[in-house]
């Protein structure tokens, strides 16, 4: 079985700009959720997806959204980048909404974004 | 609200020598405890996980935790560290009324040769 997978691996963007960063989850995880790794802020949770919608978000701003497909296949979107926007974005799969804290989590190898 | 705290940032322990890695958590009901590994350049990976039952549980790769309710901590060993453990190690819990995960801010761990 195939696992998550995240497109994609690097990012250069600059300040302003915005970036849309894809997950597949494995198949048939139906939750994907989405989080930034920072050396300074280690693992933050950005928001969980189920069923295209989403059920859980953590303290970001607006300028950071996702979206889910009919598929389970999720993007993230930030806009009007900053420098400290630059991180690793990871993605991770779980089997549905209830599973997402007493299940393991599946992660992809994750998104490297750097803001100049 | 949960919380993990994992108190050592850095630690370097010899190849062949023992490894116990801390992590404490806070939250009011049975938690769901985890320990993830993660290689440089990489996702988190499954070490183990607990739930309930037996409070010693094995994972992967020679790894074994301990849960203790009256230390609120879940640490993870290791007999035998070999070159190839070296990465950053996560202890997260997973509480029902948050409906996700907290993660610790990670161990790093270095093998010396």
């Amino acid at each position: 079985k195939a696992g998550v997978t995240q497109t994609p691996r690097y990012l250069i963007k600059t300040r302003g700009q915005q970036v849309t960063l894809s997950c597949s989850p494995i198949s048939g995880h139906r939750s994907v959720s989405w989080y930034q790794q920072t050396p300074g802020q280690g693992l933050q949770f950005l928001f969980e997806y189920f069923s295209e919608t989403q059920r859980n978000k953590g303290n970001f701003p607006g300028r950071f959204s996702g979206r889910q497909f009919s598929n389970s296949r999720s993007e993230m979107n930030v806009s009007t980048l900053e420098l400290g926007d630059s991180a690793l974005y990871l993605c991770a799969s779980s089997l549905g909404p209830r599973q997402l804290y007493n299940s393991p989590l599946h992660f992809g190898n994750g998104t490297r974004l750097t803001v100049t | 609200a949960q919380s993990v705290t994992q108190p050592d940032i850095h630690i370097t322990v010899s190849e062949g020598a023992s490894l116990e890695l801390r992590c404490n958590y806070s939250y009011g009901a049975t938690p769901y405890l985890f320990w993830y590994v993660q290689s440089p350049g990489q996702g988190l990976q499954l070490l183990l996980k607990y739930f309930s039952g037996d409070t010693l549980v094995q994972g992967i790769k020679g790894f074994e935790a301990e849960f203790k309710r009256s230390q609120s901590s879940f640490n993870l060993r290791k007999p035998s560290v070999h070159w190839s453990d070296a990465a950053e190690y996560f202890c997260a819990v997973g509480a029902q009324d948050a409906g996700k995960s907290t993660f610790g801010d990670g161990t790093t761990l270095t093998v010396k040769p």
